[in-house]
C-alpha cells in the first residue's frame, strides 16, 4: 500500500512563475491536508480537502494561493507569482476520514525555491 | 486554539546515552498528541501517539512518551540514541473536535559519537 505520494520533491521557480504541487493520497483516504514548514518552523497547516470540495481554507494566504482535489486525480497546491517568501517545504497529508482521533499521514515533502 | 512549544531547540548527546525531548502543550481538553521525527531533506515519520489510556507510550525505533496531564507535557524519550537517531523531532498536538494539528518548531538532535 503506497504511502502519500508528492511530486516534484524539489522545484526551483523564479519569482514571478506558478508553482505547481501535486499529492496522491494513500490508497483508500478521501481527506487530504496541506501544510507549510518555514525554515527553522514547524509545520502549519494550510488547507483542508475532500473529494471535490474544500472544507477549511483558514492557512492558505488571501492571494496567490489555491488548492484543489478534483474527483480524479491528485490534489494540487498552485501558487501564482511566487516570491522569494514562498520557499519552504510543502507537506500534503491523508487520513482515512476528518475525524481527528485518526491518525494522519505525511507525504515526503515538495521544496519549493524561489530565486 | 491549541499551541505546541518545543523548548529546546537543539541537543546534543552521546551515542548511547539516554535522551529526552520537551513537549508542552496549551489546550483546554484532553488532547491527541503525537511525535514526528524528520530526517533531513524527508518527510515526516510517525514515532508514537496518543489518545487516551495509559499516558505512558512507546513508539517506534525505541522510544517512549509519557502524557503528564498536570504539567501539560508530552516527553518523548529513547534509553540509548543510535547515530540514525540525529533529525529533527517535532511535537504535534490536535483536538478531538478538530482534524488540524498544531506543531511545534522541533528539536534537532545531534548524536556524536
Amino acid at each position: 500500500n503506497a504511502g502519500v505520494m508528492q511530486n516534484p520533491r524539489h522545484l526551483v521557480r523564479r519569482r514571478g512563475q506558478e508553482a505547481r504541487l501535486r499529492c496522491s493520497p494513500m490508497k483508500g483516504h478521501s481527506h487530504v491536508y496541506w501544510y507549510r514548514q518555514l525554515p527553522e518552523e514547524g509545520l502549519k497547516f494550510m488547507v483542508y480537502l475532500q473529494k471535490e470540495n474544500i472544507i477549511d481554507e483558514s492557512g492558505m494566504p488571501k492571494e496567490r494561493f489555491s488548492a484543489e482535489f478534483p474527483k480524479e486525480g491528485p490534489s494540487i497546491l498552485r501558487i501564482q507569482q511566487v516570491v522569494r517568501g514562498d520557499s519552504a517545504a510543502y507537506f500534503c497529508a491523508s487520513s482515512e476520514d476528518g475525524h481527528s482521533g485518526n491518525t494522519i499521514y505525511f507525504g515526503e515533502g515538495s521544496w519549493l525555491t524561489v530565486v | 486554539a491549541q499551541s505546541v512549544t518545543q523548548p529546546d531547540i537543539h541537543i546534543t548527546v552521546s551515542e548511547g546515552a539516554s535522551l529526552e525531548l520537551r513537549c508542552n502543550y496549551s489546550y483546554g481538553a484532553t488532547p491527541y498528541l503525537f511525535w514526528y521525527v524528520q530526517s533531513p531533506g524527508q518527510g515526516l515519520q510517525l514515532l508514537l501517539k496518543y489518545f487516551s489510556g495509559d499516558t505512558l507510550v512507546q513508539g517506534i525505533k525505541g522510544f517512549e512518551a509519557e502524557f503528564k496531564r498536570s504539567q501539560s507535557s508530552f516527553n518523548l524519550r529513547k534509553p540509548s540514541v543510535h547515530w540514525s537517531d540525529a533529525a529533527e523531532y517535532f511535537c504535534a498536538v490536535g483536538a478531538h473536535s478538530d482534524y488540524k494539528l498544531s506543531f511545534g518548531a522541533g528539536t534537532t538532535v545531534t548524536v556524536r559519537a
